[in-house]
């Protein structure tokens, strides 16, 4: 799978939207964007995934650049309990191979 | 639906001891995988299973094991304990299977081990 960087840190205030950027420069046509996000010593939560087109679900956008080497999770409108390190992983979509490769992250602190 | 549950969620055993840990996925997933989280590795990929058969493995020694039952309940199990298998050991299961169905990973709570 495709590696991705992101920033160590970032905060934004409560209300406003995060946008959280990944960078994936060697990603494959097949593999997905997928993004996590854990709140401290919980289970990773599932957040979004796409492909090439962006998406779109209750908790967060998804825009993938049109040549697909980055993308930015937005979180329209933050509080407090989105707090958390926010995962952006690539992968094949397929059954044989479902292991996830974690990063370091990025911790978003979201301020009052 | 109910969301992948992991028992016990805390655990305190002594070096050279075993543990047994529990997954029970959602209800209709049949892939089961297990990840180690610790502070200075961070997430780390142990193991999946699927129809009861482990699939894929990760990069840790043979004292970590698993195996997964004909309801998809899984457990791991982690032999002769370390200073250094203390960490957070998470769950998470996914539907595979179907054609064209999301193979999405949710995680569970995870089991908090520390190993004195």
């Amino acid at each position: 799978d495709a590696k991705t960087t992101q920033p160590p840190s970032m905060d934004c205030a409560e209300g406003r939207a995060a946008n959280l950027p990944c960078n994936h420069s060697t990603i494959s046509g097949n593999e997905y964007v997928y993004w996590y996000r854990q709140i401290h010593s919980q289970g990773p939560q599932y957040i979004i995934h796409g492909l090439k087109n962006n998406e779109t679900n209750e908790m967060a956008s998804l825009i993938i650049t049109e040549d697909r080497k980055s993308s930015t999770l937005i979180l329209p409108h933050a509080t407090l309990r989105d707090t958390a390190v926010y995962y952006c992983i690539v992968r094949v979509r397929t059954g044989a191979n479902s292991k996830l490769t974690f990063g370091k992250g990025i911790t978003l602190s979201v301020r009052p | 639906k109910a969301g992948v549950t992991q028992t016990p969620r805390y655990l305190i055993k002594t070096r050279g001891q075993q543990v047994t840990l529990s997954c029970s996925p959602i209800s209709g997933h049949r892939s089961v995988s297990w990840y180690q989280q610790t502070p200075g590795q961070g997430l780390q990929f142990l193991f999946e299973y699927f129809s009861e058969t482990q699939r894929n493995k990760g990069n840790f020694p043979g004292r970590f094991s698993g195996r997964q039952f004909s309801n998809s309940r899984s457990e791991m199990n982690v032999s002769t304990l370390e200073l250094g298998d203390s960490a957070l050991y998470l769950c998470a299961s996914s539907p595979l299977g179907l054609a064209g169905s999301t193979d999405t990973q949710y995680f569970g709570p995870g089991t908090r081990l520390t190993v004195l």
